[in-house]
């Protein structure tokens, strides 16, 4: 149980292009999904945290037009990098608020290469 | 305001050797703790969690972890290494009594050596 999902799991793009980024609980209902972003050898950095039919809270320093985020459904969270660049780049992992509240389980992550 | 520091970004062990990766906290709360793993390019994946109760946690893949208030520790260990046990191990402290965020360690990569 407690599967989380992402998709694509590997995108590479062209400079000026938006991304958009799925992730989806597959077994339970998730309320709260939070984004994050790893650089290459560092911890993970919360982007964002996702709530269902509302509006995304953003971590300080993280620009809300350029990561714009959708909790449309209680199973799916979406993240949309938009006019992208190559900064950009980096492994974004998603995580979806467990039932029992405390535990957050992670997506495989989705690696994101702008050329 | 919480941080976790996990000491050694880099561990080396020998197959069957004990496993000690070492995390300290710092909560103004009763914390919630977690230790996750993260193989390359991948996902992470829980191991164990403290929230209350008993403050030796069993995980899995022979994974424990102690709470000790004291010393504001929830060092991880294992009795004997496996070559599958080599990847990248964060700590992490909750903010239960708001959103339940998760603060991470810098994480501690561990090899395991033939």
């Amino acid at each position: 149980g407690a599967v989380v999902s992402q998709h694509p799991s590997r995108v590479i793009c062209k400079s000026g292009t938006s991304v958009k980024i799925e992730c989806r609980s597959l077994d339970f209902q998730a309320t709260t999904m939070f984004w994050y972003r790893q650089f290459p050898k560092k911890s993970l950095m919360l982007m964002a945290t996702s709530n269902e039919g509302s509006k995304a809270t953003y971590e300080q320093g993280v620009e809300k037009d350029k990561f714009l985020i959708n909790h449309a459904s209680l199973t799916l969270s979406t993240l949309t990098v938009t006019s992208a660049h190559p900064e950009d780049s980096s492994f974004y992992i998603c995580s979806a608020q467990g039932t029992d509240l405390e535990t957050q389980y992670f997506g495989p992550g989705t690696r994101l290469l702008v050329l | 305001a919480q941080s976790v520091t996990q000491l050694g970004s880099h561990v080396s062990v020998s197959e069957g050797a004990l496993v000690l990766l070492r995390c300290n906290y710092s909560s103004s709360v009763p914390p919630y703790l977690f230790w996750y793993v993260q193989y390359p390019n991948q996902g992470l994946q829980l191991l164990l969690k403290y929230t209350t109760g008993a403050t030796l946690v069993k995980g899995i893949n022979g994974f424990e972890a102690e709470f000790k208030k004291s010393e504001t520790s929830f060092h991880l260990t294992k009795p004997s290494a496996h070559m599958s046990d080599a990847a990248e191990y964060f700590c992490a402290v909750s903010d239960w009594t708001g959103s339940y965020q998760l603060t991470f360690g810098k994480g501690t990569k561990l090899s395991v050596i033939p």
